[in-house]
């Protein structure tokens, strides 16, 4: 199975600020790469897909970006909704695999 | 909008059975693959089954193979998860998906069912 890691586990930051996640995958997973929002209680929400395609309705402050085995979210200006934790997941293979999340939390 | 409901978790005693469903609304139900996700605090997001458009292309994870069986029934805009010989690594919040048209990702997510292995 291909295993993604994600950094760092907990990111503290403010309102404003300009926030990157790195995944990790063990093996290259070519663009076949998404990212997830998810707040307590819910379902995850799509964001990006094929590591840079923003998700309809996403809004534009959330950009994905990186090729073959490294990966990157970033939010351009956090704004109070994005605080949640975050999931990439690798869909290259099965059985497709998330990584274990970076929760973002505010300063 | 696209809505997914699942519904048939609760608590079940190891090496039971329980039966999931997920109710589709809002979008083509026979356009798309339709999967299982499952999560827990320990193991986190796990990818379990998916299904394709007509039901002769099923996969599962290795964790849940030869005890789990998903389906599809296009009559009730519907998909199931029949799970067998449980054990308490089951208990995890299930998830019903949809599969991003061409890809194998989810797009759409239900609420989720918790389901419960424990004697």
């Amino acid at each position: 199975d291909i295993q993604m890691t994600q950094s760092p586990s907990t990111l503290t930051a403010s309102v404003g600020d300009r926030v990157t996640i790195t995944c990790r995958a063990s093996l290259s997973v070519n663009n076949w790469l998404a990212w997830y929002q998810q707040k307590p209680g819910k379902a995850p929400k799509l964001l990006i897909y094929k590591a840079s395609t923003l998700e309809s309705g996403v809004p534009s402050r959330f950009s994905g970006s990186g090729s073959a085995t490294e990966f990157t979210l970033t939010i351009s200006s956090l704004q109070p909704d994005d605080f949640a934790i975050y999931y990439c997941q690798q869909y290259d293979s099965y059985p497709y695999t998330f990584g274990q999340g970076t929760r973002l939390e505010i300063k | 909008q696209v809505r997914l409901v699942e519904s048939g978790g609760g608590l079940v005693k190891p090496g039971g059975s329980l039966r999931l469903s997920c109710a589709a609304s809002g979008f083509t139900f026979s356009d798309y693959f339709m999967s299982w996700i499952r999560q827990t605090p320990g193991k986190g997001l796990e990818w379990i089954s998916f299904i394709s458009l007509d039901p002769t292309f099923v996969s599962y994870a290795d964790s849940v193979k030869g005890r789990f069986t998903i389906s599809r029934d296009s009559a009730r805009n519907s998909v199931y998860l029949e799970m067998n010989s449980l054990t308490a690594e089951d208990t995890a919040i299930y998830f019903c998906a949809r599969n991003k048209m061409g890809q194998q990702l989810a797009d759409s997510w239900g609420q989720g069912t918790v389901v419960t292995v424990s004697s």
